[in-house]
């Protein structure tokens, strides 16, 4: 069974660092894209970025380049968003995905929210 | 540039059916989209990948009240038998090289 577990949720400060995680089981995670959405309180669902953990390429919605960064470590099966810098704005709830071209985005992991409050 | 656009809102009466749409922009009528689901308070939930000539392969355990279609830039959602659990908002999704595109959902009220 296809399955994605995302990290708990996150209750931080503007200005502190953060990084969540997307674990990956029941498939091979190094042939599937893993994306990441952000979805603000009320609001749809925002295309982040995405990232191939066989070969690490990494691409960013040009919205959150330089704001955000992903990456993955295939060796535990685990893609990461991470913040250097993180603001109230940020607030918001994050989903992992997994995708390919000729199956799509097939399975969605269940959630992040990440709370900045001072 | 690629842009899906849908209906914010949609309604209609519970056991009725009901077809949503989704458009993808000039020049992009081949892209094939995905179709999610999110009911209140939940994370999405994938329908189904469809492609432009109307094919398309569900996601497990999605009940056959659900169905897609194609027509040019054109997708479509049909639910039939309309259920109180399927108000929901609906959003179309598509991909190309190296980006995702998503469009701005569909809330779908069951009168």
């Amino acid at each position: 069974e296809v399955q994605l577990v995302q990290s708990g949720a996150e209750v931080k400060k503007p200005g502190e660092s953060l990084k969540i995680s997307c674990k990956g089981s029941g498939y091979s995670f190094t042939s599937y894209w893993i994306g990441w959405v952000r979805q603000m309180p009320g609001k749809g669902l925002e295309w982040m970025g995405i990232i191939y953990p066989g070969d690490s390429d990494t691409r960013y919605s040009p919205s959150f380049q330089g704001q955000v960064t992903i990456s993955a470590d295939k060796s535990i099966s685990t893609a990461y968003l991470q913040w250097s810098s993180l603001k109230a704005s940020d607030t918001a709830m994050y989903y992992c995905a997994r995708h390919s071209s000729s199956s799509g985005t097939g399975y969605w992991g269940q959630g992040t929210l990440v709370t900045v409050s001072s | 540039q690629l842009v899906l656009t849908q209906s914010p809102s949609a309604s209609a009466s519970l056991g009725a059916s009901v077809k949503l749409t989704c458009t993808l922009s000039s020049g992009h009528s081949s892209y094939a989209i995905a179709w999610h689901q999110q009911q209140p308070e939940k994370g999405p939930r994938y329908l189904m990948k469809l492609n432009s000539d109307g094919s398309h392969s569900k996601g497990d355990g999605i009940p056959d009240r659900f169905s897609g279609s194609s027509s040019g830039a054109e997708r479509y959602l049909t639910i039939s038998s309309l259920q109180s659990e399927d108000e929901a908002d609906y959003y179309c999704q598509t991909w190309g090289t190296g980006k995702w595109v998503f469009g701005g959902g569909t809330k779908l009220t069951v009168l």
